[in-house]
């Protein structure tokens, strides 16, 4: 079955990394997404990584991908008060249509 | 206006109203999302649009009814609600629906928060 599990919450301290985990159920995913959402907004894609790579890097974003544990993380250097917000794990399958499959959604809260 | 919008923003109605909550996108875009956001739930997929065609409806109450009267503007009419369709309904857009294992990215308006009374 489809199903996307994240952790609800994770307190940081400004300045250092944020890992935020997710796991997924279906193996055939073809594209995994992090998506941001701040307070009294939408979902914002952050980044995105191809099922055929391990890791993607983007400025201070590092995501990994595990395919052999269905597990993706996003890595956050040097973390800001300005990224505290809601991250969601999400995934498409192949041959339905870019169905996107979200996770529960990790509320990150950064600490000055 | 930019991107998707969404009005109203907040929205307070009693269980025998009927009201619409309308979504625009100002991207060009073919296809069309209604989700469910709940608190400490993933999101739920309600409705699929792609070229003003609804290509999924996933299991939701009748008392949902939704509209794509073309490809930028997407309605979803409520009426009769319960208490427990209190949420954040997000509405999204992108380029088309994607076949095979295609890249989509999906662009979300910033919802509308619904209490029902």
């Amino acid at each position: 079955g489809e199903d996307v599990e994240q952790s609800l919450f994770l307190s940081v301290r400004e300045g250092d990394s944020s890992v935020i985990n997710c796991t997924y159920t279906d193996s055939s995913s073809t594209y995994l997404y992090w998506y941001k959402q701040e307070p009294g907004a939408g979902l914002q894609l952050l980044t995105y990584i191809f099922s055929n790579m391990d890791m993607k890097q983007d400025q201070r974003l590092t995501v990994l991908l595990n395919k052999k544990d269905k597990h993706l993380s996003l890595r956050i250097a040097d973390t800001q008060t300005g990224d505290s917000a809601i991250y969601f794990c999400a995934e498409s399958l192949p041959n339905q249509g870019g169905k996107l499959i979200f996770g529960q959604g990790t509320e990150l809260s950064v600490k000055p | 206006e930019t991107g998707v919008t969404q009005t109203p923003r907040h929205l307070v109605m009693g269980m025998t109203n009927k009201k619409s909550l309308k979504c625009e996108q100002h991207l060009g875009h073919n296809a069309m999302y209604w989700y469910k956001q709940s608190a400490k739930k993933p999101l739920e997929l309600m409705f699929v649009y792609n070229f003003k065609e609804q290509t999924e409806n996933n299991s939701v109450p009748s008392r949902f009814s939704p509209e794509c009267p073309n490809s930028s503007h997407l309605f979803l009419h409520l009426h009769t609600l319960q208490p427990e369709d209190s949420a954040l309904y997000l509405c999204a857009s992108s380029q088309r629906l994607a076949g095979g294992s295609s890249y989509n990215e999906q662009f979300f308006g910033p919802g509308t928060r619904l209490t029902v009374l």
